[in-house]
């Protein structure tokens, strides 16, 4: 099952607005990490999170994580129409199994960014 | 620095046949990680190896696939007597030994796109 549920599922927004997508996960986990994923391509990484960070910003991306609430918001600033793409959040849990982590994907938020 | 390396890019297969793809990381990454796509959905975890162990198979179907990464050569997953569900994108990622707990960022390929008749 997904560990990461991003919400809204498709967002559409004009250029220059704010834009916030929501993720909420299940487990305890080391870190949180936001990536895009352009049509057609692969993913990109856009920030990493640790569980015991609140806020972290990187250009006209800023990242919360509250683990009590077992959340975390991307907000993309100033957006551009070149910021259309899909963006998922990916959660590495806390427990480890066979001496190694993996990243569990959400279902994505669908981002398109009008002119 | 080359980036995560994945082929074919597409690959059509007829059901019953064999679908090999392969990666090859980054330089300098170790650890290896497979998941699958399917369209309009996220990334669905299959495995994680690191240079000639198999780390977590969790999500792998426990029948037709596979997964390898020798100590030379790139890492294959194969899928045996493909079936046209194996439809999907195929994503491959490398990271590099973590100084810290947990898995970090992680470098993705473009995709394999399998196509099943």
């Amino acid at each position: 099952s997904q560990q990461g549920e991003e919400d809204p599922q498709a967002l559409s927004i004009q250029e220059g607005e704010n834009a916030t997508m929501n993720c909420s996960y299940k487990t305890s986990i080391n870190n949180l990490q936001w990536y895009r994923q352009n049509s057609g391509r692969g993913l990109v990484h856009l920030i990493l999170i640790r569980s015991n960070e609140r806020e972290k910003h990187s250009g006209r991306l800023r990242v919360t994580l509250d683990t009590s609430k077992k959340s975390s918001s991307l907000l993309i600033t100033a957006s551009r129409a070149a910021d259309t793409a899909s963006y998922f959040c990916a959660t590495d849990a806390w427990e480890v199994t066979g001496g190694g982590n993996k990243l569990t994907f959400g279902t994505g938020t669908q981002l398109k960014v009008e002119l | 620095n080359a980036g995560v390396m994945q082929n074919p890019r597409h690959l059509v297969r007829r059901r019953g046949q064999e679908a090999r793809l392969r990666c090859s990381p980054m330089k300098g990454h170790s650890h290896v990680y497979w998941y699958r796509q399917l369209p309009e959905e996220g990334l669905k975890f299959m495995v994680y190896l690191q240079k000639e162990n198999i780390i977590d198979e969790s999500g792998m179907p426990k029948e037709r696939f596979s997964a390898e990464f020798p100590k030379e050569g790139p890492s294959i997953l194969r899928i045996q007597q493909v079936v046209r569900g194996d439809s999907a994108a195929y994503f491959c990622a490398s990271s590099p030994p973590s100084p810290y707990r947990g898995t970090g960022e992680l470098f993705f390929g473009e995709g394999s796109r399998l196509t099943v008749l």
